[in-house]
């Protein structure tokens, strides 16, 4: 089964300044997807970013951007410019490539809390 | 277009009690999923339909949670009788089809349980 891991509970930037947040995962699939999702205080799951594991070339969505290593199974996110509508808890998700109606849910770490400082 | 709705936003029941969650889907969505969100944790997959199947319900506690989705379309999920366990958010999402590629999960705003 896969395994998603952020061993990161809490991070702090301040405002405008760069922060990375890192995953890693577990899997025995070479062809999966993996995601960053932001929850705010309201409980609302929202899609940052998202990655294809066949392409090589790291996401970017804005402020947001990926280091994606497969080999190492790693797939940090980079936010630039960090604004305090940033702050949240951030997870990083990872569900495999679809194959011919199987289930596809997502596999979620535990998360990390963004903390932004004026 | 209109987001995935939930209802109730909170609930608080006391142990032993049922309680049950509804999910209606963005419109003209195939897939349907229910999530547990324990204080601390990431969503954690209970149950996947697609249209009125289920497609995997493999951490659903069967002995106390069900679901259905009658018509294909909205959700309900049952918890009877409910554990201080169960006190989670309840978060339910909707794609338009089972794994395909280009399509995200959209989620609702979530159901906040607290069993007492």
């Amino acid at each position: 089964a896969q395994t998603v891991t952020q061993s990161q509970p809490e991070m702090s930037v301040q405002e405008a300044e760069t922060v990375t947040l890192s995953c890693t995962y577990d899997t025995s699939e070479s062809d999966y997807y993996l995601f960053w999702y932001k929850q705010p205080p309201s409980r609302q799951m929202i899609l940052v970013i998202r990655q294809e594991a066949y392409k090589q070339q790291n996401a970017t969505e804005n402020r947001f951007s990926v280091n994606f290593q497969k080999a190492a199974k790693s797939f940090s996110l980079k936010i630039s410019d960090s604004q305090l509508g940033d702050a949240a808890m951030y997870f990083c998700a990872y569900r495999y490539r679809y194959s011919g109606g199987g289930a596809d849910g997502l596999t979620f770490g535990k998360g990390t809390h963004l903390i932004i400082q004026p | 277009e209109a987001g995935v709705a939930q209802s109730p936003r909170y609930k608080i029941i006391e142990k032993r009690q049922s309680v049950a969650f509804w999910c209606n889907p963005i419109s003209g969505h195939a897939t349907l999923y229910w999530y547990q969100q324990i204080l601390g944790q990431g969503p954690k997959l209970l149950i996947q339909f697609q249209n009125n199947g289920v497609v995997d319900d493999s951490q659903l506690p069967k002995d106390r949670f069900s679901a259905e989705r009658l018509k294909g379309v909205d959700s309900t999920l049952k918890i009877q009788p409910a554990k201080l366990e169960d006190s989670a958010v309840y978060l339910c999402a909707s794609s338009p089809t089972a794994g395909t590629v280009s399509y995200e999960q959209y989620f609702g705003p979530g159901t906040r349980l607290t069993v007492t």
